[in-house]
């Protein structure tokens, strides 16, 4: 079964700071996709970054990067300088193989507020 | 501009009554998808359609029912079955390749009130 684990509902962080916000996933596939999705309180999902199961270097857009551990199955998502619009909520999510369909699998999010 | 849009972005139901959720792109996508987002929840999908004409249940279809007769439209219809239908629905598209950097674009969601 298809599984992500984000197990930090609420995280704080300093402007101008890094912040790292976890994911864990779960699958038997052997090819997957993992994303992060970014969503404000106006409710849309707005894509952040994408990580492919057999890419060698860890995804990077702009101020954020995705610190991809296959063996650990983590896809932990970095945000460097942190800015106030970035207080939002976070949402890990994985697309799977032909077993799944090619579904997308999403986490219960985290909660970011970025401290002035 | 290409996008996806859902309308009416707040609606309110008595109970008892079916209820459709529009959604509809321009960005020529194959695949659309429908999603149900409860608070503190993740996004639970709830129906996919791969191509015009068919349409596959998702996680939580009890309840739900859809139709894909254009490519550009994929309503979603909330019956009086639906046991607790008041959430926010977001709908989704994508290139349907099935390729796994097919990254899902998402419309501004409509949240629905039932009472």
């Amino acid at each position: 079964a298809q599984k992500i684990t984000q197990t930090q509902p609420g995280m704080f962080v300093q402007e101008k700071e890094a912040v790292t916000l976890d994911c864990t996933y779960d699958t038997s596939d052997q090819s997957y996709g993992l994303f992060w999705y970014k969503q404000p309180s106006s409710g849309e999902m707005i894509f952040l970054i994408y990580q492919g199961s057999y890419d060698e270097q860890n995804a990077t857009e702009g101020r954020y990067s995705l610190n991809f551990q296959k063996a650990r199955k983590s896809a932990n998502l970095v945000i460097s300088a942190s800015q106030l619009g970035d207080s939002a909520m976070y949402f890990c999510a994985m697309r799977g193989g032909l077993s799944t369909g090619n579904q997308f699998y999403f986490g219960t999010g985290t909660s970011l507020t970025v401290i002035p | 501009d290409g996008g996806i849009t859902q309308s009416p972005k707040y609606l309110f139901r008595k109970e008892g009554q079916n209820v459709t959720l529009s959604c509809e792109q321009n960005l020529n996508h194959d695949a659309m998808y429908w999603y149900r987002q409860d608070p503190g929840q993740g996004l639970r999908l709830i129906y996919y359609s791969q191509i015009v004409n068919d349409f596959q249940k998702g996680d939580i279809a009890e309840g739900y029912s859809v139709s894909r007769e254009k490519k550009e439209s994929f309503p979603l219809t909330v019956t009086s079955a639906q046991k607790n239908p008041t959430a926010f629905y977001l709908c989704a598209s994508s290139m349907g390749s099935g390729a796994h950097n097919d990254e899902q674009y998402f419309g501004p969601g409509t949240r629905l009130t039932v009472t």
